[in-house]
């Protein structure tokens, strides 16, 4: 079975400090990993995914395999980072389904 | 901005009632899924279809039904509501040919009294 642990529902960071958004997934195959971020009264939207190996908006995920986690970072918030974040997984074959942790709201101290 | 949209965006049923919400994929996407996000949670996958035809199912009863159109559009049936089926309903379209980028809608907010 497919499982995303975010265990953080709440995180405070002031402006300028270093963002970690944890996230942990149990999977027994090769999954894609992926970060959705949701703005205040904006709709759910792709923030990266691993296999892009890019940077958004500063923000950076690397997957380790070996300990099974993807943590969202980012090494100086900005206010705009403000949002909920929503770690997600997908199988590597098959039908599109993702599965989704439970969420981390993140808010930006000024 | 992405191409696909939900209606309604708001309503309210009463227990027992039936509901249907709506769906118009993005263009060129050939799959849509639907997510049931109940308040404080993510996303729960209810159930995809592809070329008319529902291709995975997630843990929701079979009250829970669907349609795919040929112009892909979508329709998520929900039958003999129920309180805690009170979430926000989203709608995601992709091609699944190209397992690109899954794109959401911006949802329906049902309330069951």
């Amino acid at each position: 079975a497919q499982r995303v642990t975010q265990p953080e529902k709440l995180l405070s960071v002031f402006k300028g400090a270093p963002v970690e958004l944890k996230c942990n997934y149990s999977y027994s195959g090769s999954p894609e990993l992926f970060w959705y971020v949701q703005y205040s009264r904006q709709r759910l939207q792709l923030l990266l995914r691993h296999i892009s190996r890019e940077s958004i908006k500063g923000f950076t995920a690397d997957l380790n395999k070996g300990e099974t986690s993807f943590h969202l970072k980012k090494p100086f918030a900005q206010e705009e980072d403000s949002a909920m974040y929503y770690c997600a997984l997908r199988s590597n074959f098959g039908n599109e389904k993702l599965t989704f942790g439970t969420g981390t709201r993140l808010t930006i101290i000024p | 901005e992405t191409g696909v949209t939900q209606s309604p965006t708001h309503l309210i049923k009463t227990r027992g009632q039936q509901v249907t919400l709506r769906c118009s994929s993005q263009s060129g996407h050939n799959t849509v899924s639907w997510y049931q996000q109940a308040l404080g949670q993510g996303p729960q996958f209810i159930f995809q279809y592809y070329r008319e035809e529902e291709n995975g199912r997630g843990n929701f009863p079979p009250r829970f039904s669907g349609l795919q159109f040929p112009n892909y559009s979508s329709e998520l049936n929900v039958n003999a509501l129920e309180l805690d089926d009170s979430a926000l309903y989203l709608c995601a379209s992709s091609s699944a040919t190209a397992r690109n980028t899954i794109y959401f809608g911006e949802g329906s907010w049902l309330t069951v009294v």
